[in-house]
This record gives C-alpha cells, structure tokens and sequence, in this order.
C-alpha cells in the first residue's frame, strides 16, 4: 500500500519560515492536499492540487510538489499557526495520509 | 453553510457492533463521495472507508469484512456499520466530503468517539 512520510515535528520561530516535506514514492505524479489541525477541532484543507489555496487561507501558506516530495512552506511563521499538519493523496480507490507533522511556533 | 454532523459514537465492547451517521446538509449530498476518516487518541489522520456517488465503496484493509459504508441520499446521510469491534478501532470517527477523485476532502464534520474497551 502507499505511504507517505513526514517528519513528527518541526520548530520555528515566530515571523520565520516553516517547511514540512512529505515524501512518497513519484509522488509528484499525484495532487496533494494539506491539512491543518488544532487540536480538539477537525482537520482544515490549507492547501489542495499542491499549491492552490482555498479562500480565506493566508498567504503565507504555499506548496510545492516534485519527484518524491512535496513540501508545505509557512512564511513570517504566526503563534496562529501552531497546529499539527498532514499531507494527503489519492491513490488508486483510496485516500492516504501521511503521519502527521507538529509545528511548534517556539 | 455546509454541515456534517456524525453521531452514534459511544462504548462498546470488543467483539461489539456500532452504526454511525452523518447528517448532511447545505449541499447536494447526492453528488459528493464521502469518506470516513478516524484518529485513534494523540495519533494521526487514518483513511478508513469511501462510497462514491454512484454507490461505489473501498475500504482500508483494516476494516475491511468488518465495516459496511451505506449512503441514503433520500435522507442526506452517511452510515458506518461497524462490526467485531476490535481496541485499535478506538477513535475519533469524522466523517468528510468530496467533489471528485483527486480533490481534497473539503468539509469535516466535528466527529463522534468510539472506544472499543472491556
């Protein structure tokens, strides 16, 4: 089955930039969804088809997709923005996500 | 405004059965796939199972044989028949729409917990 892999936590500073790989295998080849989550809420789509964000997402938030890895970028990182984030993609019939990555704003 | 509200979470017993729903609305329920999507206590998002529009289900190979997704588009909701209920079905069960394969899962309802303990 498809896996995706993301690190369990990143840390950055307030007004820095966050970055969050998710690797799998020619993911490229496929869209990927970003999830935000804060805790005790359900998850919010950040990003969608790599790098589109649906209306009332900052723009700070952006994405890429290539090869192997697609990578969510938080720039100038708000206190906000804490919150445990997750890529997604489909493969064949199914939805996959991957594990899930803490960002601290320290 | 869109709304998704799962309900039918509660204890049971490993071996136990369980049906959740969602109840949809401010959208044409008929027209979306829907997914059920769980998240066991301080873990991450898992897939669990997906009916299309026009009827169409998979599900993880965790689940599979032991849950049954059904839609009534009548009613505008969403079942999940869980069966043989095992501990690591424990979770939050959060139901979520989609438009088509490959767009993002756009809608969540807030969720109803499961705990499968003795």
């Amino acid at each position: 089955s498809y896996e995706l892999t993301q690190p369990p936590s990143v840390s950055v500073s307030p007004g820095q930039t966050a970055t969050i790989p998710c690797s799998g295998d020619e993911l490229g080849d496929k869209y990927v969804t970003w999830y935000q989550q804060k805790p005790g809420q359900a998850p919010v789509v950040v990003l969608y088809q790599d790098t589109k964000r649906p209306s009332g997402i900052p723009e700070r938030f952006s994405g890429s997709n290539s090869g192997n890895t697609a990578t969510l970028t938080i720039s100038g990182t708000q206190a906000m923005d804490e919150a445990d984030y997750y890529c997604q993609a489909w493969d064949s019939s199914a939805v996959v996500f991957g594990g899930g990555t803490k960002v601290t704003v320290l | 405004e869109v709304q998704l509200v799962e309900s039918g979470g509660g204890l049971m017993q490993p071996g136990g059965s369980l049906r959740l729903s969602c109840a949809a609305s401010g959208f044409t329920f008929s027209h979306y796939w829907m997914h059920w999507v769980r998240q066991a206590p301080g873990k991450g998002l898992v897939w669990v199972s997906r009916i299309d529009s026009d009827g169409s289900r998979s599900y993880a190979d965790s689940v599979k044989g032991r849950f049954t997704i059904s839609r009534d588009n009548a009613k505008n909701i969403l079942y999940l028949q869980m069966n043989s209920l095992r501990g690591e079905d424990t979770a939050m069960y959060y139901c979520a729409r989609v438009k088509d394969y490959g767009l993002p899962l756009d809608y969540w309802g807030q969720g109803t917990l499961v705990t499968v303990s003795a």
